[in-house]
């Protein structure tokens, strides 16, 4: 699992409430990413880092924010989360592009009432 | 545009039947492809990648540029086959779109005993 977690694991929260997960790794990967992951759509990507500070928009990035100050942890955040956000979301490393696999945590399952 | 398409959001096969994942792609060059595979309870995980030629677990992929299609293929399905199977691409490995990958929706495979 390349030592990827994420917290919380399960979270319910309501309409209008900030909201930031976590993604934590050890393995000095220099990529990381956020995904959400709903039927019918598959995986989206909502936001990915390249380095510390360094970060960039995926497809879906609307309404979601990232921040990435050390190499290890990639946080997300939703500002004001809307019933629309509510889903599965995945944290992805990468050590570097090509043919570097991509490793992903457990998952979170976001519900916005 | 750059999208992986998976026409069948649900296979089921009888155990030791050949299995046919569909993938089809578009993108204006040439992509690296993958596999990946979620079974119940795991984490998303890389099953092959189009660049390595290899087989993984009896599962092969054939890349045909004419046809933009990676379609996974394995011989015999074992009910231990059953999981989610998504078809993904990211840009060549020297390209800034290499740090991104995009996923298809996913077809969900289950394997009758």
């Amino acid at each position: 699992d390349a030592g990827i977690t994420q917290s919380p694991r399960h979270k319910v929260t309501e309409t209008g409430t900030p909201v930031t997960l976590r993604c934590h790794q050890t393995e000095n990967h220099r990529y990381m990413y956020w995904y959400r992951q709903d039927p019918g759509h598959g995986l989206r990507l909502i936001h990915y880092s390249y380095g510390v500070k360094d970060t960039d928009k995926g497809e879906v990035s609307d309404g979601y924010s990232v921040s990435r100050s050390k190499t290890e942890d990639f946080l997300l955040t939703l500002e004001s989360a809307t019933s629309s956000q509510t889903s599965v979301y995945f944290c992805a490393a990468q050590q570097g592009l090509g043919t570097d696999t991509q490793y992903f945590g457990p998952g979170t399952r976001l519900t916005v009432l | 545009a750059q999208r992986v398409t998976q026409p069948e959001k649900l296979l089921s096969v009888f155990k030791g039947a050949p299995v046919e994942l569909k993938c089809n792609y578009s993108y204006s060059g040439s992509p690296e492809l993958f596999w990946y595979v979620q079974y119940s309870r795991q984490r998303l995980q890389l099953l092959l990648r189009h660049i390595s030629r290899e087989s993984i677990k009896g599962f092969t992929a054939d890349l045909n540029k004419g046809e933009t299609s990676f379609h996974l293929k394995k011989p015999f399905a074992q009910e231990e086959d059953s999981a989610m199977y998504y078809c993904a691409l990211s840009g060549p490995p020297t390209s800034e779109s290499a740090s991104k990958i995009i996923f298809g929706s996913g077809t969900r495979l289950s394997i009758r005993p």
